[in-house]
């Protein structure tokens, strides 16, 4: 079975600076997908970014990136520039490539923004 | 375009009565899942819907716990008789394409939060 795990229960970054959220997961698997989903007080989870397991390029979405390390099964979040709205608990996500099957998740990461 | 989207956002029952949680998923999605979050922890799936064919329930409690998903579109999650142990986060979420295909992304909805007394 996989399992994902987040270390750090809270962390917290001054307003525009930049913050690294960490994730390790374990599989056997070698084609799967990864990723972060951000959580705000009210409860929906947001889909932040993806990284599919054979690429080898780490993916972007604007201000978010991932640093993906494929052999030590590491998938760790940047955020840079960061505002008061990405404040919010974190959960990184694994998933196999057999079609739609289910997300493990992480325990989380509770994000604090410090004005 | 809508997300997805549950009914009721909040639930306060007392203890051995039922409850119902409501899901409609994002239109046109063929995949439709039903999550539980604890207090602290990430969600963990309780069923997975492909159209009308629960293909994955292995984690549902069927003592107290059915689903279901009439016409591969609405889903209802229903608790009878709930305990106290209950109260949780229930999440809905879903996906467009089905098995043998690309995982694609998962879309959550709101979430249900459960107080039982």
């Amino acid at each position: 079975a996989q399992t994902v795990t987040q270390s750090q229960p809270e962390m917290s970054v001054q307003e525009a600076e930049t913050v690294t959220l960490s994730c390790t997961y374990d599989t056997s698997e070698s084609d799967y997908y990864l990723f972060w989903y951000k959580q705000p007080p009210s409860r929906q989870m947001i889909l932040v970014i993806r990284q599919e397991a054979y690429k080898q390029q780490n993916a972007t979405e604007n201000r978010f990136s991932v640093n993906f390390q494929k052999a030590a099964k590491s998938f760790s979040l940047k955020i840079s520039d960061s505002q008061l709205g990405d404040a919010a608990m974190y959960f990184c996500a694994y998933s196999s490539n057999f079609g739609n099957e289910k997300l493990t998740f992480g325990t989380g990461t509770r994000l604090t923004i410090i004005p | 375009e809508a997300g997805v989207v549950q009914s009721p956002r909040y639930k306060i029952i007392e203890k051995k009565q039922p409850v119902a949680f409501w899901c409609n998923p994002i239109s046109g999605h063929n995949t439709l899942y039903w999550y539980l979050q604890n207090l602290g922890q990430g969600p963990e799936l309780l069923i997975r819907y492909e159209n009308e064919e629960a293909v994955d329930d292995s984690q549902l409690p069927k003592d107290r716990f059915s689903a279901e998903r009439l016409k591969g579109v609405d889903s209802t999650l229903k608790i009878q008789p709930a305990e106290l142990g209950d109260s949780a986060v229930y999440l809905c979420a879903s996906s467009a394409r089905t098995s043998g295909s690309e995982t694609d992304t998962q879309y959550f909805g709101p979430g249900t939060r459960l107080t039982v007394l």
